[in-house]
């Protein structure tokens, strides 16, 4: 059993389509971080959260961290077939240790 | 910003036969650094902690013998993977944290055991 969820796991979705993808856990954690990867890559940084309630925007990308710091959220707008790719959501609990959600494959058709 | 270099990012082996894979904070010291293996279509796996100076700290199921972990320096933490056979064929991503909330991820290993 994983940590913490993440769903969907595949989405397959037309260009100009909205999506939101989730992350949720039993456990609290101290921040939250939401990854990006392309095939043969590392991941990319996108956002840290830190505290409950609280919402980022990065461009299209919209980042909601529960109030209770146990679930986040990412919200995409109008998908591009640029964001194709894995997306991770990783937790830290203690020190700098870092647990990953399974990841979204998402896929933007054009 | 941080950046994490890993080297090589491709490699091909043969069976019995053991490969270094290098981590390297370029713009920053990490006392702390994180060794991963994914499979085709999954997630990260945490294998184990790399520590400046002391003995790595390696997840249930991981190997220490095979895996081996070397963190001699500030700036450098190696993987070598021992007596490689096909199963230990992944991609291997190490990352390091400059701050409590940032991490950077190299750029990955794909090894093939053949």
């Amino acid at each position: 059993t994983q940590l913490l969820e993440q769903s969907p796991q595949f989405l397959s979705i037309q260009e100009g389509e909205n999506l939101t993808v989730y992350c949720n856990s039993s456990s609290v954690f101290s921040s939250l971080q939401w990854y990006r990867q392309e095939p043969g890559e590392g991941p990319v940084l996108l956002v840290t959260v830190v505290t409950g309630g609280e919402v980022k925007k990065l461009k299209r990308l919209t980042f909601q961290f529960g109030d209770a710091r146990k679930d986040s959220s990412l919200h995409i707008t109008a998908a591009q077939t640029g964001d194709t790719g894995l997306y991770l959501c990783a937790g830290a609990i203690a020190g700098n240790m870092l647990t990953f959600g399974g990841g979204t494959r998402l896929m933007v058709k054009p | 910003g941080a950046v994490v270099s890993q080297h090589p990012s491709r490699v091909i082996c043969k069976s019995g036969t053991s490969v270094k894979i290098e981590c390297r904070s370029l713009d920053f010291q990490a006392t702390t650094m994180f060794w991963y293996r994914q499979f085709p279509k999954q997630s990260l796996m945490l294998m184990a902690t790399s520590n400046e100076g002391s003995k790595a700290t390696y997840e249930q199921g991981v190997e220490k013998d095979k895996f081996l972990i070397n963190h001699a320096s500030l700036t450098l933490s190696t993987l070598t993977v021992t007596s490689a056979h096909p199963e230990d064929s992944s991609f291997y991503i190490c990352s390091a944290s400059r701050t409590a909330n940032g991490y950077t991820f190299g750029s990955g290993t794909r090894l093939t055991v053949v």
